[in-house]
């Protein structure tokens, strides 16, 4: 199956600022998807990233919080803009398919906002 | 509407022991995918087992194996001989739509599973 590379691993970032999350593919793939885990909670979706395209959000995600790249079929970006408390989660990316292998995610990345 | 509903919360279960944790799900799709997926502490989200719609046969994966119930809409994940590091959150996910096409997941609420010496 491929192996899908996250960083950072974890971060702790102030008030207002703004962090980038890479997330990098070891093959090509025509989706990734960007998925938040709030603190006790499930994932949900943020957006889906297809390459050549704008990301296409979920309900309640905006690409101003979230803006997205998808420079091409193995690499993506999310960050997540002007940081408050609430955006403390851990963030994951998740590609596929891979032939017959279903979505993997990457080691998701914990945030924590002071 | 809850598309994926994991009823248990929480789990304890003695080492060795099976376990099953349980999924329904609602779709209107004939076409969809059902995955299982272990989040231990670290965070990381750990693919187990997938069941497409027109499986016939319930998947298996080393010690992990779904119980595809079409008719009941429900797809439990049995652990047979549980071991110290099953203890994590379990996560089942449903994609809807054909395999090439949407590919997004929704996820339920997880059961947190525990494994006692």
């Amino acid at each position: 199956s491929a192996v899908i590379s996250q960083k950072p691993s974890r971060d702790i970032c102030q008030r207002g600022t703004s962090l980038t999350i890479q997330c990098q593919v070891d093959s090509q793939v025509t989706m990734m998807f960007w998925y938040r885990q709030q603190p006790g909670q499930s994932l949900t979706l943020i957006a889906t990233a297809n390459q050549g395209s704008e990301a296409t959000y979920e309900s309640g995600f905006v690409i101003d919080k979230f803006p997205i790249s998808r420079p091409n079929l193995t690499f993506s970006t999310l960050t997540v803009s002007n940081l408050s408390p609430e955006d403390s989660s851990i963030y994951l990316c998740s590609a596929g398919p891979f032939g017959n292998q279903p979505q993997h995610f990457g080691d998701g990345t914990r945030l924590s906002i002071l | 509407a809850q598309k994926i509903t994991q009823t248990q919360p929480g789990m304890f279960v003695q080492e060795k022991e099976a376990v099953t944790l349980d999924c329904t799900y609602d779709t209107s799709d004939q076409s969809y995918g059902l995955f299982w997926y272990k989040q231990p502490s670290s965070g990381e989200m750990i693919f187990l087992i997938y069941q497409g719609s027109y499986d016939e046969q319930n998947a298996t994966e080393g010690r992990y194996s779904l119980n595809f119930q079409k008719a009941r809409k429900s797809a439990n994940l049995v652990i047979s001989a549980s071991q110290l590091g099953d203890s994590a959150m379990y996560f089942c996910a449903m994609r809807e739509g054909s395999y090439q096409g949407a590919q997004k997941l929704v996820f339920g609420q997880g059961t947190r599973l525990t494994i006692n010496p």
